[in-house]
């Protein structure tokens, strides 16, 4: 069975503030998927990320940074300066080649002025 | 271009009855997949549609059903509603539906309310 798990259920920054959410990941299929999914308030969830799992390269887009680690099963997610804009919950995802995905539960990001 | 679209956007149902959803699916796309998120159980696959034929199918009962039309629409359908079906609904579609080159790209939902 497969698991993603983001043990942070809110975190609360002020802006400008770096932050990092976490995903920690189990699955015993060697090729697989991991993906960074935003959801605003308005509901629909918003693609950010996806990385396979042959591909450790770490990435940067802008002020967000993720880092993937097969080592410890981790592919987290480093906001740098944060925006009031970033408020958002956050879901990291787990997609086998049987493109069923599983979600962790989601990081709730609040972003104070 | 546009994006996926859903309707209706809220429902208000009562148990016992059943209901349809409606999902749009980005032109191009032919892949089209149905989740249910809920604060107490989060973001869960329902099943997924590609060239009007389910490829992929969560673990839910069989009163969660789906299908996709040949213009890669796509309907659910909920039969004999139970207050725990009280959830956000989200359609996503993709070109293939393949994880190592597609994108998903989601609809704004359906809040379906079952009293």
């Amino acid at each position: 069975a497969q698991k993603v798990t983001q043990a942070q259920t809110e975190i609360s920054v002020v802006e400008k503030e770096d932050v990092t959410l976490d995903c920690v990941y189990e699955t015993r299929d060697t090729t697989y998927y991991l993906f960074w999914y935003k959801q605003p308030p308005s509901g629909e969830l918003v693609f950010l990320i996806r990385r396979n799992s042959f591909d450790e390269q770490n990435e940067i887009s802008g002020r967000y940074s993720w880092n993937f680690q097969k080592s410890t099963s981790s592919f987290n997610f480093t906001i740098t300066a944060s925006q009031v804009v970033d408020s958002a919950v956050y879901f990291c995802a787990l997609i086998r080649l049987s493109y069923i995905p599983t979600f962790g539960r989601g990081t709730s990001l609040i972003v104070h002025p | 271009k546009a994006g996926v679209t859903q309707t209706p956007r809220y429902l208000i149902k009562t148990r016992g009855q059943q209901v349809t959803l409606s999902c749009s699916p980005i032109s191009g796309h032919r892949s089209v997949s149905w989740y249910q998120q809920t604060p107490g159980q989060g973001l869960q696959f329902l099943f997924e549609y590609f060239s009007e034929t389910q490829r992929n199918k969560g673990n839910f009962p069989g009163r969660f059903s789906g299908r996709q039309f040949s213009n890669s629409r796509s309907e659910m359908n909920v039969s004999t509603l139970e207050l725990g079906d009280s959830a956000l609904y989200l359609c996503a579609s993709s070109r293939s539906g393949r994880p190592n080159t597609d994108t998903q790209y989601f609809g704004p939902g359906t809040r379906l309310t079952v009293l």
